[in-house]
């Protein structure tokens, strides 16, 4: 069965730096999806992404977040000047259609942990 | 603001109890998802609920969607070990494409 792959798993970063998380979603879908899960907290929705531009986004995606799509298969989650509270489990997510109309297909999540 | 309410927070059980989560809204969903993460581990979706008053049923788990389409549970009959980890509703509103998440329900079998 397809799946949405994640790089790196875990991410280690010092305060002030820049990141940028790697997905791969499943090839025939048309949604993509940012969330964030802090530790032992609920999942926060981040940003979904259609047709080469962000189609919603949350209050938590402010000007320190940018994703893209730089080729046919990556999509990316950029995090600049990284702080102690960016400290979570980034998971990527994608669906064939939006809305939930469709499941969405999770990864298993990449990490990031500020020091 | 929050626009789904999801409760109880956590539920202890003994295992072979029954465990109900329950997800309110004050708007007219579109539609609602349950998904379950265990553990360490990544949401999984189980199911998708589209019309009013619909009850679906996977083996021991029934989920309802509310004839008013604004609120679900989803009910666990004789919980077993392999059901623990957090069970999350998502809802889909008409008026936009956005998806909220619930806070989630963490399942915990007592020893």
């Amino acid at each position: 069965e397809p799946e949405v792959t994640q790089t790196p798993s875990h991410q280690v970063t010092q305060m002030g730096q820049e990141v940028i998380l790697r997905c791969v979603p499943i090839s025939n879908h048309l949604y993509f999806y940012w969330y964030r899960q802090i530790l032992g907290q609920k999942v926060e929705f981040l940003v979904s992404f259609y047709n080469n531009e962000i189609s919603e986004k949350s209050e938590i995606f402010d000007d320190q977040f940018s994703v893209e799509r730089p080729d046919g298969s990556n999509f990316t989650l950029k995090i600049r000047s990284t702080k102690l509270e960016d400290s979570a489990m980034y998971f990527c997510a994608s669906s064939l259609s939006g809305g939930g109309n469709q499941p969405q297909h999770f990864g298993d999540g990449t990490r990031l942990s500020i020091l | 603001g929050q626009q789904v309410m999801q409760i109880p927070q956590y539920q202890h059980v003994q295992e072979g109890e029954d465990f109900t989560t329950y997800c309110n809204s004050s708007t007219t969903l579109s539609n609602i998802q349950w998904y379950k993460q265990r553990p360490g581990g990544h949401p999984v979706f189980l199911i998708q609920l589209v019309k009013s008053g619909e009850v679906k049923k996977q083996k021991r788990l029934t989920f309802q969607f509310g004839e008013a389409k604004k609120n679900s549970s989803l009910h666990i009959t004789a919980t077993q070990t392999t059901d623990v980890g957090t069970y999350f509703c998502e809802i889909g509103l008409d008026s936009n494409y956005q998806l909220i998440w619930g806070a989630g329900t963490k399942l915990i079998i007592k020893p």
